[in-house]
């Protein structure tokens, strides 16, 4: 059964807090992608990588920062957390092949007070 | 430019069939998915169309006009498991990144 796991269901920080969400992919699949997702505003690109060690900016990358060091592995980061970073973040893989269908992770609920 | 309109809410009943539809305005568009998201979860791919026409599984079927710009999802037998959200998301040629619909709220009662 493939699958796409996040690190949390559930975290919650504080104002400037550094955090890291972990996502891990056991597809051997070349891309990898951040969205948040916010009611009324659907599932918005934060980051995209397509291959190790390779980023590129989605349509809402400030105040965040990604790192790709192994293929099934994406980490984002929140540099210092902000109010305004409260969501839901998932993270998706796809082949670079066929459909490029993509495969998303539970999500992690992120509240920052 | 990449635009993807698809109704905010629909209602039905149980054991009814209804009809999702989306219009999208891509640029180099080349394909079109549907994903099915529960409250609280992830999308969950449901069919993907490139070519014209109806692709149908089992109680799911989905349609495309590329001349139209016009897609629709349509469920018949209706579940309240059903109840969900569904995305709308347009692939473009030589792009891995989909563009998502804001998903149409579909809420199925007794």
């Amino acid at each position: 059964d493939v699958k796409v796991t996040q690190s949390s269901r559930y975290l919650v920080k504080r104002t400037g807090e550094k955090v890291f969400l972990e996502c891990v992919q056991d597809m051997d699949h070349e891309n990898m992608f951040w969205y948040r997702q916010d009611p009324g505003l659907g599932l918005r690109l934060i980051y995209f990588s397509y291959d190790v060690k390779m980023k590129e900016k989605g349509d809402i990358p400030e105040g965040y920062s990604v790192s790709r060091e192994k293929k099934e592995r994406f980490s984002l980061i929140l540099e210092s957390a902000s109010t305004n970073q409260t969501s839901m973040y998932l993270c998706a893989s796809s082949h670079r092949g066929g459909y490029n269908e993509q495969f998303f992770g539970p999500g992690t609920r992120l509240t920052v007070l | 430019g990449q635009n993807i309109d698809q109704p905010t809410e629909m209602t039905a009943t149980e054991g009814a069939i209804v009809q999702i539809n989306c219009t999208y305005q891509t640029s180099g568009f080349n394909g079109l998915f549907w994903y099915q998201q529960h409250a609280g979860e992830a999308p969950t791919f449901l069919s993907y169309n490139v070519l014209d026409g109806l692709e149908e599984k089992g109680r799911f079927s989905s349609f495309l006009s590329r001349s139209k710009g016009y897609s629709y999802l349509l469920l018949k037998e209706l579940q309240m498991k059903d109840s969900a959200s569904y995305l709308c998301v347009t692939k473009v040629g030589g792009s891995y990144i989909p563009t998502f619909g804001r998903g149409t709220s579909l809420i199925v009662h007794p």
